[in-house]
């Protein structure tokens, strides 16, 4: 059975900060790795996904990696602004394409 | 514009109680999932439906059973609400693929 785990939990920076979160994966067999945003009380749209054959994807200030052999990625956030402060969630596609398996998420703050 | 609409978004319920809660999708996809979001927990699959009247267990279904037929709307029904069922409930819908996801706005359930 797919885990996934996301380091840190919390995360509380100041504006402009790089800051990178982390999340890793047991079963590397995946189809996609995907991460999402949630603000406080909403749903979660989803920001990027890798693909298994894809080492990175970038959107704007955001970048994200994926090491299947390592069963990791991770999320760089650049220059970061108070706009960015919400939940950050990956989840792990399984290979049929029927489900997601999400991590707990991290609380990012950034502070003015 | 893609919708995902929840029922309600917030619900107090008294114990033993059954509940409802609908989920709807205006986008004609095939797949619909019910999740539970607890602190520390991330999301966690409670059910799933890949086609009408067709479901499949996710990671936690005991205490809830599901309902779906019409394409469009996706029912999660708690038959003896307890407290321990207190949670944000979200609902997300896809096309063939789970990556494709897309979530509704949540149901904040609260049973006292």
């Amino acid at each position: 059975k797919q885990e996934v785990t996301q380091i840190p939990a919390a995360l509380s920076v100041p504006e402009g900060e790089n800051l990178v979160l982390n999340c890793s994966f047991t079963d590397s067999a995946i189809y996609n790795l995907q991460w999402f945003r949630q603000d406080p009380g909403k749903g979660l749209t989803s920001l990027l996904l890798i693909q298994s054959s894809q080492r990175e994807q970038t959107s704007g200030r955001l970048n994200a990696s994926l090491d299947k052999s390592s069963g990791r990625s991770t999320l760089y956030i650049a220059a970061s602004q108070p706009g960015d402060s919400a939940t950050y969630l990956c989840a792990a596609e399984e290979t049929s394409g029927s489900r997601l398996t999400f991590g707990e998420g991290t609380q990012l703050t950034v502070n003015p | 514009d893609v919708k995902v609409t929840q029922s309600s978004r917030y619900l107090v319920k008294r114990t033993g109680e059954k509940v409802f809660l609908e989920c709807v999708q205006d986008m004609d996809h095939e797949n619909m999932f019910w999740y539970r979001q607890d602190p520390g927990l991330g999301l966690r699959l409670i059910y799933f439906s890949y086609d009408v009247k067709m479901k499949e267990k996710g990671d936690i279904p005991e205490g809830y059973s599901v309902s779906r037929e019409k394409k469009e709307r996706f029912s999660l029904i708690l038959e003896s609400a307890s407290t321990n069922q207190t949670s944000m409930y979200l609902c997300a819908s896809s096309g063939r693929r789970a990556h494709e996801q897309y979530f509704g706005p949540g149901t904040r359930l609260t049973v006292t």
